[in-house]
């Protein structure tokens, strides 16, 4: 079975700039997942998607970070403007429903904010 | 809000030492808890999920206990290999509606030498 996609696997941007990040989940799993982990620390959940719902997302930046799950499949991050401090590696993972909980995750994308 | 811990920090061994990771949570009202594998710029590999109602669980080298009253977990690994060098995450998933939602732990950078 193939595992979570994630692309690009390297991104460096200036701050002000905008990027985005692609997630493809595991086929059949309803719910998805984007995290952040600062170097040295744990992963943060960003947003919980179930299909194309957002099931939670308080504490995702919303004046500058933005997400979507369009068709309840792919989805994309977007940062817009970035800052310094949003320098990390930005995780998706994904399970088969909210009550199955072993989440499967991507290999991640490695933000550098210059 | 929940608060998880792990210690130590880093931890280095000669190969074929059995050794134990410790994980502390403040919040014992937990769905499950779950450990990863981090590998270096890449994501996280489930190791073991123990549910709330659950005391321990088994896999290979690897044994992981809950004790939920105390709010504290441990892994233990039997016969360190070199090829277990990696960091060690533990999460826990709250109670109530919010399943998906896993709280993180700073991770345990373990370092096998030969």
């Amino acid at each position: 079975e193939a595992g979570v996609a994630q692309s690009p696997r390297y991104k460096i941007i200036e701050k002000r700039q905008s990027v985005a990040f692609w997630c493809n989940p595991i086929s059949g799993h309803a719910t998805l997942y984007w995290y952040q982990q600062i170097l040295g620390q744990g992963p943060k959940l960003l947003i919980q998607f179930q299909n194309n719902g957002v099931v939670d997302d308080s504490q995702l930046p919303k004046d500058r970070f933005s997400a979507e799950r369009l068709k309840g499949v792919d989805s994309t991050l977007k940062i817009q403007p970035a800052k310094l401090e949003d320098s990390a590696v930005y995780l998706c993972a994904s399970s088969l429903g909210s009550v199955l909980l072993e989440q499967y995750f991507g290999p991640g994308t490695r933000l550098t904010v210059t | 809000k929940q608060e998880v811990t792990q210690i130590p920090a880093a931890l280095s061994v000669p190969e074929g030492e059995n050794l134990v990771l410790n994980c502390s949570f403040t919040d014992s009202a937990i769905y499950n808890l779950q450990w990863f594998r981090q590998d270096p710029g890449k994501g996280l590999t489930s190791l073991l999920l123990i549910q709330s109602s659950q005391r321990e669980q088994t896999s290979g080298r690897l044994n992981a206990s809950l004790d939920k009253s105390s709010g504290r977990s441990t892994l233990y690994i039997a016969a360190s290999q070199p090829g277990d060098s990696a960091t060690y995450l533990c999460a826990v998933a709250p109670g109530g509606t919010s399943y998906g939602k896993l709280t993180f732990g700073q991770g345990t950078i373990l370092t096998v030498h030969p």
